[in-house]
């Protein structure tokens, strides 16, 4: 019962590199969303999806790009990665909008 | 080790004691609200949850309370156990895909 899975569990970066944060659910649920976890800060959306081939932007998606070409799959792209963008990153999904949101365990990002 | 929360508000309590957690929330539209418990270098769990229609919910050494009137939340943990340690946080949605997050209390369970 694996729930949502995030890899890598932990990354470092040079600025200007890219990368892709991946990101796995068995629970066949057609909402998935990615957040950026920061200091003092509640949980920021940066990009979610209402189900297969759909993506939208949340609150805060520049600098970022997202791709959900399988329902189970929802990937987070970082094409030129900045130092502002070092964070803890956490995907998660839910069955509808007003139902319980499933978290991974993150992934953490550091931007040198 | 986890750099979040550094400066989040803590709630220190003695085992086998009675834990509650405070939320103010934001939207008056909101009709849906969870709360979260975070261990470190963990995501967030799932906790319990309530619907505008209700005032109270029980589960399992945890009751959600929800006062519309003021825009607040309370998460009451009975008989505090060690591996309650963590932060808990709020969310709330007004049934879209929007959630507002809550930064958290720390709860510390002393021995």
């Amino acid at each position: 019962n694996a729930g949502v899975t995030q890899t890598p569990k932990f990354r470092v970066l040079k600025t200007g590199q890219s990368m892709t944060l991946l990101c796995a659910q068995d629970m066949n649920h057609e909402y998935m969303y990615w957040y950026r976890q920061d200091p003092g800060m509640g949980l920021r959306l940066i990009h979610y999806s209402v189900g297969e081939g759909t993506t939208a932007k949340g609150e805060v998606p520049d600098g970022y790009n997202v791709s959900r070409l399988k329902k189970q799959n929802f990937l987070l792209g970082l094409e030129s990665a900045a130092p502002s963008q070092t964070s803890v990153y956490f995907c998660a999904s839910s069955l509808d909008s007003g139902q319980p949101q499933h978290f991974g365990d993150g992934t953490r990002l550091s931007i040198l | 080790g986890e750099s979040v929360g550094l400066h989040l508000p803590t709630l220190s309590v003695q085992e086998g004691d009675n834990s509650i957690i405070n939320c103010a929330y934001s939207n008056s539209a909101s009709d849906y609200f969870i709360w979260y418990k975070q261990e470190s270098g963990k995501g967030p769990q799932f906790i319990i949850d309530i619907r505008s229609n209700m005032d109270k919910r029980q589960g399992q050494r945890v009751t959600v309370l929800l006062n519309k009137t003021v825009k607040h939340l309370s998460l009451q943990i009975a008989a505090t156990q060690p591996g309650d340690s963590a932060v808990y946080f709020c969310a709330e949605t007004s049934g879209t895909y929007k959630y507002i997050f809550g930064t958290g209390t720390r709860l510390k369970v002393l021995a």
